[in-house]
């Protein structure tokens, strides 16, 4: 039984789409986050969600929407794809903030 | 702000060496700290962790210690294995912060 779930697990799409990336934990936990790996493995913060509620917003383009519907879900929209958005993003989550998080497979993200 | 800071990579041994992957970091207060590890194609796994000053954190033969007087988490494991090849991180959080601090990650290849 899959504890955090991503779907897709690879997305390849044209520049200017708009995708989304769907999250599913079923952890019980309360705070959920979405992280973006680059091209050299570099792993960084977008978004945390605590209880639905939006808490970390990393200096992100307003390109990228998060969607908490309920505390297992963590939605990631993407408006107007770019080159750049190319990377794998991984959903997360973890009980209160500060414990341990666990983490999806990832999705890899392909933008041409 | 509170960073991290990883040996390059890659580090490659041969079956049976002796590991030590270097962790340093720069934080206010008492983080708690952590190894992940990501297995090609996979998501992070959590490795272990430490809370605390001088907790000494280990799993599946892996073993690190939190140093505040040289703010180190060194990971380390007396004889790898081919099966340890991966890419591990180094990572933090902080007090009340709703985030992972991860570090640049380092590869161990592992040869037979």
């Amino acid at each position: 039984d899959t504890a955090v779930s991503q779907t897709p697990k690879y997305l390849v799409t044209q520049m200017g789409n708009d995708k989304s990336i769907k999250c599913e934990q079923n952890l019980g936990h309360d705070t959920m986050y979405w992280y973006k790996q680059d091209s050299k493995k570099f792993l960084k913060i977008m978004f945390s969600y605590n209880n639905k509620e939006l808490i970390i917003n990393e200096t992100v383009p307003n390109r990228f929407s998060p969607k908490s519907p309920d505390k297992a879900h963590l939605n990631l929209h993407i408006n107007s794809l770019e080159l750049g958005d190319s990377a794998v993003y991984f959903c997360a989550s973890s009980q209160r903030q500060s414990y341990e998080a666990f983490f999806g497979q990832g999705t890899r993200l392909t933008v041409v | 702000g509170d960073s991290v800071t990883q040996m390059e990579g890659p580090v490659t041994l041969s079956e049976e060496a002796f590991l030590t992957i270097n962790c340093t970091y720069t934080a206010t207060g008492y983080p708690s700290l952590f190894w992940y590890v990501q297995y090609p194609g996979e998501g992070l796994q959590l490795l272990l962790k430490a809370t605390k000053a001088d907790d000494k954190g280990s799993n599946k033969g892996f073993e690190a210690t939190y140093r505040k007087e040289t703010t180190s988490f060194h990971l380390e494991k007396g004889s790898v294995q081919v099966s340890d090849s991966a890419v591990y991180f180094c990572a933090l959080t902080h007090g009340s912060s709703y985030k992972l601090i991860f570090g640049s990650g380092t590869r161990l290849l592992v040869r037979p």
